[in-house]
């Protein structure tokens, strides 16, 4: 039961375009999201992350969109630059009870930003 | 400012043995977690300690166990190793109100 899903396994983007990486959840409960940003033999490092009682957060390059009745939110980077090529997870939690602070992740994208 | 620091970085084993796998933060974070990472699955939670002195299981604790030795430790034991448990091991440490975990480096493990 796989209740975060990246459909996509890998994404290849140009320099200097935008890069958009998606995530759906089954869970309605999950109302916080966040990205994972993941090079290789390193650790997830957090990336941004949007409440449920909004529907965007930006910081810098990086945006993240909540569609809320789609279940759906996405990652664009713009511009995107090749030190952006890594794995990136998306994360979901919920509030309350035993769900607080323990984070569902989806299978991860990896992006590819060919110079 | 090491944050959350993992000893091995690798580790072989043969199936049966046993080993425990390290995890120290320096944030003075509250919570702490064990993930396991295989592919195409994402990180999926093994155990984690909400506060010192608790620990509670995740989506797969089979063959694990844990110990929160202090507010600063939280180590993962495997008693029998099996092939199944070969994967990338991350311990992860959050503030209790705040959702962002911060991760270690990870831990490479096979099981022969």
């Amino acid at each position: 039961d796989q209740q975060v899903k990246q459909n996509s396994p890998s994404l290849s983007v140009q320099e200097g375009r935008i890069s958009i990486l998606n995530c759906d959840y089954t869970n309605s409960m999950f109302d916080y999201f966040l990205w994972y940003k993941k090079y290789p033999a390193e650790g997830p490092t957090f990336l941004i992350s949007i409440s449920s009682i909004k529907d965007k957060n930006e910081d810098g390059r990086f945006t993240v969109f909540l569609n809320k009745s789609a279940k759906h939110l996405s990652l664009h980077i713009v511009p995107s630059q090749p030190g952006d090529s890594a794995v990136y997870f998306c994360a979901a939690s919920a509030t309350g009870g035993t769900s607080y602070g323990k984070l569902t992740f989806g299978q991860g994208t990896i992006l590819t930003v060919h110079p | 400012n090491a944050g959350v620091t993992q000893t091995p970085k690798f580790q072989v084993l043969k199936t049966g043995q046993s080993m425990t796998l390290q995890c120290a933060q320096d944030m003075n974070h509250n919570s702490m977690y064990w993930y396991r990472q295989d592919p195409g699955m994402g990180l999926r939670l093994i155990y984690y300690s909400a506060s010192e002195g608790t620990t509670d299981k995740g989506e797969v604790p089979n063959g694990y166990n844990v110990s929160r030795l202090n507010k600063r430790e939280f180590s993962l034991r495997l008693e029998s190793a099996a092939p199944s448990q070969t994967s990338v091991y991350f311990c992860a440490s959050s503030e209790g109100g705040n959702r962002i975990q911060y991760f270690g480096a990870g831990t490479r493990l096979s099981v022969l």
